[in-house]
This record gives C-alpha cells, sequence and structure tokens, in this order.
C-alpha cells in the first residue's frame, strides 16, 4: 500500500510565526488531503488538493504530485492553530492512509 | 455543505456487550462511507470501506464478524461492535464521498470504551 511520512512530527512555535509542514507520498495519488484534528477529534477539512497550490486565509497548501509531497504552509501562526495536522492520501476511489501527523504547538 | 454525524459521541459499555455507532451524511448522498479507528495520540487506521447497498470492504487484519457494517441508504451507515471487549475501546470516525468526488468528509467520531 502506498506510505506516508510527515514531518517534522512536533513543532513548537512563538504567535505570529510562520510554518511549513511536510507530507512524502511513495505512490501516485488521485486524493491528497490535509486536516487539523482538534482537542476533540473532530477531523477538519483543509484542503483537497491532489495537485497545484490553493490558499485558503492564513493556510495554503501546495502538492507537487509528479515528486510525491505536499507542504501546508502556515502564516501568521496563532494559538487556534495548536492541534495535530493530517495528510491523508488515496489512490482511486481507495480509503485514505494517513501519515502520523504533525503535533503543533503554538506559544503565546 | 458535506456535514457528516455520528451518534452517539461517547458510549461505555461491558464487555461482551455489543454496540452500534451510526454515521449520517446530512446535506450530500453518500455513495461511499469508511470506518477508521484511532489509539491514544497514534494515527488513524481504516477499517473497512461501504459502498450503499453492497456488502463492505475489510481491511487486512480486521475481524468483519466482530465489526459488522452496513449501509442501507445513500445517507447512513452503521458500525455494530459485537461482543466487545476492552481492547476494543477506541476512538471510531466515520467518513462520507459521493460519487463526484474523491474527497472524504469526517464525522465527529465516537469514544467507544470497553469496561
Amino acid at each position: 500500500g502506498i506510505q506516508v511520512e510527515q514531518s517534522p512530527p512536533d513543532l513548537i512555535l512563538q504567535e505570529g510565526a510562520n510554518s511549513t509542514l511536510r507530507c512524502n507520498f511513495s505512490d501516485s495519488v488521485n486524493n491528497l488531503q490535509w486536516f487539523h484534528q482538534n482537542p476533540w477529534g473532530q477531523l477538519i477539512n483543509l484542503f483537497y488538493i491532489p495537485s497545484g497550490t490553493k490558499q485558503n486565509g492564513r493556510l495554503s497548501a501546495t502538492t507537487v504530485a509528479t515528486e510525491r509531497y505536499s507542504l501546508l504552509y502556515i502564516s501568521s501562526s496563532q494559538t487556534t492553530d495548536s492541534g495535530v495536522y493530517f495528510c491523508a492520501v488515496a489512490g482511486g476511489a481507495d480509503g485514505l492512509t494517513f501519515g502520523k501527523g504533525t503535533h503543533l504547538i503554538i506559544q503565546p | 455543505g458535506a456535514v457528516v454525524s455520528q451518534h452517539p459521541s461517547r458510549v461505555i459499555c461491558k464487555s461482551g456487550t455489543s454496540v452500534k455507532i451510526e454515521c449520517r451524511s446530512l446535506d450530500f448522498q453518500a455513495t461511499t462511507m469508511f470506518w477508521y479507528r484511532q489509539f491514544p495520540k497514534k494515527s488513524l487506521m481504516l477499517m473497512a470501506t461501504s459502498n450503499e447497498g453492497s456488502k463492505a470492504t475489510y481491511e487486512q487484519g480486521v475481524e468483519k464478524d466482530k465489526f459488522l457494517i452496513n449501509h442501507a441508504s445513500l445517507t447512513l451507515s452503521t458500525l455494530t461492535v459485537t461482543s466487545a471487549h476492552p481492547e476494543d475501546s477506541s476512538f471510531y470516525i466515520c467518513s462520507a464521498r459521493s460519487s463526484g468526488s474523491p474527497e472524504q468528509y469526517f464525522g465527529p467520531g465516537t469514544r467507544l470504551t470497553v469496561t
């Protein structure tokens, strides 16, 4: 099956800083999604981005499908950005394979 | 749009009993629903895929007789944990997608504790 690696596993930043989270995957995909898991466990959809670049407010994402990686950018971090960020991929209409996540802590 | 609900959000049951978890797509027709499991501080693992009106497809290592999945309509899938044991305690999350896109939308999850 597809392998997904996320880096870094943990990241501690001061409020206002920018961050880049990376997701590498081992095979071609037709679905790549970024999620933020809140403290109650809810997965919040951030981006559906199997290729290309998207932006939503302070967040943006880029997927380079030919090189099998995706990047999530968070600018001007806020304490509410804290939590676990997951990258997940799938080929075809399959279920998602999740990376191990990046645990982000934004300190005031 | 694209809202998925789960019920119950939290359940405690005694060892040996069965528990049913419901997953509903509230504002779209979900041709495919997925069930995932998450252990504390771990990632999500796909358990099974269900297409409306068909038998579920289970991932390797998931016992189909223990985790019964039904997807009887385009808005409802259920997961029944049969003869639950303490090792079945976990966070169960469903997701749903429509026929038009691979993008999945997740429910809020159900925390199961088996005593």
